[in-house]
């Protein structure tokens, strides 16, 4: 069965502690994968679209990698706005475009 | 602001009630989405439109009835829902080019059926 898990569920972290999120998933035909931050009350912000293992994306504290079965969201020297809940989707198909989400983790950063 | 926009942002209804959501992109997108966000689940994708035409409808109930008139304006029309129909429902674009799932998100509705 196609599926896409985040863990944990949710992760408490002091300022400045590093952590990293995971988005595994389990697909035939990857064609992207996607992570997106929600605040509380918002819609998803888009943070980045990886296409294929190996590949890295930076921004700001965020980082995020990917391998054939899994994707790493790392945050170094979390501040406390950076408190969010943190989608992976996964683009896969072959003929037909479909797109799965995972439920999310969500990350409370304590001054 | 992401340049999408939602209204309403909160609707309550009752089961009988028909009622509809607006989304707006001010975007220059070619592509439109609808999900559902509930509690604990994943988003789920409900309609997708490109330039106008409807490619994707994911077994929806046909309670939930979409229009998108133009690239800039879709709707989602309700009636008649259930109560396990309360949720988000989030609008997105993308520019309908290359990556079809680099969305940029409305703020939602939160939709309560009582």
């Amino acid at each position: 069965e196609d599926q896409v898990t985040q863990s944990p569920e949710a992760l408490r972290l002091q300022e400045g502690e590093s952590s990293s999120l995971n988005c595994s998933y389990t697909v035939s035909g990857l064609r992207g994968l996607f992570w997106y931050r929600q605040d509380p009350g918002k819609g998803p912000e888009f943070l980045f679209t990886l296409y294929s293992a190996g590949e890295e994306k930076e921004k700001e504290r965020l980082k995020a990698t990917l391998t054939k079965k899994e994707s790493f969201l790392h945050i170094t020297a979390p501040k406390p706005e950076d408190s969010a809940t943190y989608l992976c989707a996964v683009w896969y198909g072959g003929a037909t475009n479909k797109l799965i989400f995972g439920t999310g983790t969500l990350l409370a950063v304590q001054p | 602001e992401t340049g999408v926009t939602q209204t309403p942002r909160h609707l309550v209804m009752g089961m009988t009630n028909k009622k509809s959501l607006k989304c707006e992109q001010h975007l220059g997108h070619n592509a439109m989405y609808w999900y559902k966000q509930s509690a604990k689940k994943p988003l789920e994708l409900m309609f997708v439109y490109s330039l106008e035409e409807r490619v994707e409808n994911n077994s929806v109930p046909s309670r939930f009835s979409p229009e998108c008139p133009n690239s800039s304006h879709l709707f989602l029309h309700l009636h008649t829902l259930q109560p396990e129909d309360s949720a988000l429902y989030l609008c997105a674009s993308s520019p309908g080019t290359g990556n079809p799932y680099e969305q940029y998100f409305g703020p939602g509705t939160r939709l309560t059926v009582t």
